[in-house]
């Protein structure tokens, strides 16, 4: 069964802090996204890779960062967390660069930021 | 540029009663459209897809959806809701990005089902 995996489901982060959400997939995929989950504002991309140690900004970049040293592995880092980072942040991966493949999300990490 | 608009915020219907969910594109081309499911405390589960071909499209767990390019929308349907079905709801397109393709998500659509 495909498998993607964030290593926390949740997490209160002090103002300033540099915070790190770790997300693996078992599947071989080559692309992997991360997405901020807001009420009434869906799901808004905030960074993407295509492959290893390539990273793309997505919609929303701004605050993050992101690293993706193996194929498995994609880390997005908020630099300085802020009080408007509080929200859900999902990690998805897809097999290639096709459409007509599917995406798998994982469960989530809901983000406090006291 | 691309978006998805999804008009309803929250539906609510009787169990076993009837469900469209709408779904609303902009997209100069000819789309890549999604369903997405999100249970509470969830990931996202794919319900189905539609890149070609027959208009009307059948997914998992008793949902169609179809595509009508004259209106732009790719409406979510289910004859018979069940309770279980209560759970967010997300439209997408897909649209190429830097070496991919990205999803552009909807607002999303919270069903609820009453006993």
């Amino acid at each position: 069964d495909v498998k993607v995996t964030q290593s926390s489901r949740y997490l209160v982060k002090r103002t300033g802090e540099k915070v790190f959400l770790e997300c693996v997939q078992d599947m071989d995929h080559e692309n992997m996204f991360w997405y901020r989950q807001d009420p009434g504002l869906g799901l808004r991309l905030i960074y993407f890779s295509y492959d290893v140690k390539m990273k793309e900004k997505g919609d929303i970049p701004e605050g993050y960062s992101v690293s993706r040293e193996k194929k498995e592995r994609f880390s997005l880092i908020l630099e300085s967390a802020s009080t408007n980072q509080t929200s859900m942040y999902l990690c998805a991966s897809r097999l290639g660069d096709r459409l007509n493949t599917e995406a798998f999300f994982g469960q989530g990490t809901r983000l406090t930021v006291v | 540029a691309q978006s998805v608009t999804q008009p309803d915020i929250h539906i609510t219907v009787s169990e076993g009663a009837s469900l469209e969910l709408r779904c609303n594109y902009s997209y100069g081309a000819t789309p890549y459209l999604f369903w997405y499911v999100q249970s509470p405390g969830q990931g996202l589960q794919l319900l189905l897809k539609y890149f070609s071909g027959d208009t009307l499209v059948q997914g998992i767990k008793g949902f169609e959806a179809e595509f009508k390019r004259s209106q732009s929308s790719f409406n979510l349907r289910k004859p018979s809701v069940h309770w279980s079905d209560a759970a967010e709801y997300f439209c997408a397109v897909g649209a190429p990005t830097s070496g991919t393709y990205k999803y552009i998500f909807g607002t999303g659509t919270r069903l609820k089902v009453l006993a």
